[in-house]
This record gives C-alpha cells, sequence and structure tokens, in this order.
C-alpha cells in the first residue's frame, strides 16, 4: 500500500519568516495531495490541496508543489504569524473512493 | 468548504459497554466515508472505509465484531465501538468525501472516548 513520510517532525520558526514541510509518498498511481492543518483537539482543516496534474498551486500565504517525478510533494508557508502554530499533516490518495494516508505530521511554532 | 458533523463530542463509558459515534454530512452526500482513529501526538490511522449500502471495508488489524460501522444513508455512518476497554480510548475522527469533480475529503469534530 502507500506509505508517505513527512519531514521534520517539529519545526520552529520566527515570526515572519517561511516554513517548508516534505512529505514523499511511495505509489506511484496516487493522484492526489491535501494539507491539513490541526489544532490540539480539533478537526483536521484542509488547508491546501494539488492534483497529480498540476505541478505547483497557491492560496495567499500557501502554496504546494508536487514533483511526480521523485514523487514528493512540499508545503510553504510565507511570512508566517502565530496563529499558524499547529500539526501540519500531508497525504495522499489514488481518486475515487480511495482513502487518505497521511503523514507523521509536523508541530511548527512560529515564534513571535 | 462542507460540513461533517459528529456526535457526540466526548463520552466516557465503563468498560464493558459499547458506545456508538455517528458522522454525518451535513451538505452533501458522501457515498463514502471513513474512519480514523488518532492518539496522543500521532498521526491519523484509517481503520474502515464505509460505503453506502454496502459492507465496511477494515484495515488490517483492525477488529470487524469490535468496531461495527454502518453507512445507513448517503449522509450518515455510524461507528459502534463493542465491549469497550481502555485501550480503545482515543480520539475518533471520521471523514467524508464530496465526490464529483471536486472530491475533497472532510473531516468531522472528532470524538474523545475515554473507556474507564
Amino acid at each position: 500500500g502507500e506509505n508517505v513520510e513527512q519531514h521534520p517532525s517539529t519545526l520552529s520558526v520566527q515570526e515572519g519568516d517561511s516554513a517548508v514541510i516534505k512529505c514523499t509518498y511511495s505509489d506511484s498511481a496516487s493522484n492526489y495531495f491535501p494539507w491539513y492543518k490541526q489544532e490540539l483537539g480539533k478537526r483536521p482543516q484542509l488547508i491546501i490541496d494539488i492534483r497529480s496534474n498540476v505541478g505547483e498551486k497557491k492560496d495567499q500565504r500557501i502554496a504546494v508543489t508536487l514533483n511526480k517525478t521523485a514523487k514528493h510533494f512540499s508545503l510553504h508557508i510565507t511570512e508566517t504569524q502565530p496563529e499558524d502554530s499547529a500539526v501540519y499533516f500531508c497525504a495522499a490518495s489514488k481518486g475515487g473512493r480511495r482513502a487518505l494516508t497521511f503523514g507523521s505530521g509536523t508541530r511548527l511554532q512560529v515564534q513571535p | 468548504g462542507a460540513v461533517v458533523s459528529q456526535h457526540p463530542s466526548w463520552v466516557i463509558c465503563k468498560s464493558g459497554t459499547s458506545v456508538k459515534i455517528e458522522c454525518r454530512s451535513l451538505d452533501f452526500q458522501a457515498t463514502t466515508m471513513f474512519w480514523y482513529r488518532q492518539f496522543p501526538k500521532q498521526s491519523l490511522m484509517l481503520m474502515a472505509t464505509s460505503n453506502e449500502g454496502s459492507k465496511a471495508t477494515y484495515e488490517q488489524g483492525v477488529e470487524k465484531d469490535k468496531f461495527l460501522i454502518n453507512h445507513a444513508s448517503l449522509t450518515l455512518s455510524t461507528l459502534t465501538v463493542t465491549s469497550a476497554h481502555p485501550e480503545d480510548s482515543s480520539f475518533y475522527i471520521c471523514s467524508a468525501r464530496t465526490g464529483g469533480t471536486t472530491d475533497t475529503q472532510y473531516f468531522g469534530p472528532g470524538t474523545r472516548l475515554t473507556v474507564l
């Protein structure tokens, strides 16, 4: 089955700096890659996603890049703010009725 | 985005009792829903895929007789933890796929189960 690895496990940045989280996946048939933000005790919230027919997608301060050949995708957050502090999960799926396979999560701490 | 509700948000029960958790898609129909389990400071682990009108598909290592899943309609899936034990204490989260061209997965708020 699919295996998703995520790095780093923790990331601390100063407010205003950029943060980058990287994930790799194993199944070349995966074609959907969402990123979720989860605050303590809350549900994962979809923040951005990308499909395999696109190499990059941006939404304000958040961007995701996908390299299908290398089977890795990354989340970029620019101009970080303290409210960006949370756990971020990447995931991969083959679409259709398939479930998501999650990475292990990255705890992002933005220092004011 | 689409809204998924989950009930109850938390439950405390005695060992040996059964607990039912409901997951509803409020503004869309979901032919497929998923149940995840999350331990503190860990990732989400898929337990089973719930398909409307058919039997759920369980992941390896998940006891189907212990975690009963019923997808009664296009907007409701239930997870029943039978004969719960302290090791079943966890955060259970459901999700539902919107399908169609957007085909995005949205999560419920989760249910924190504590078995005494």
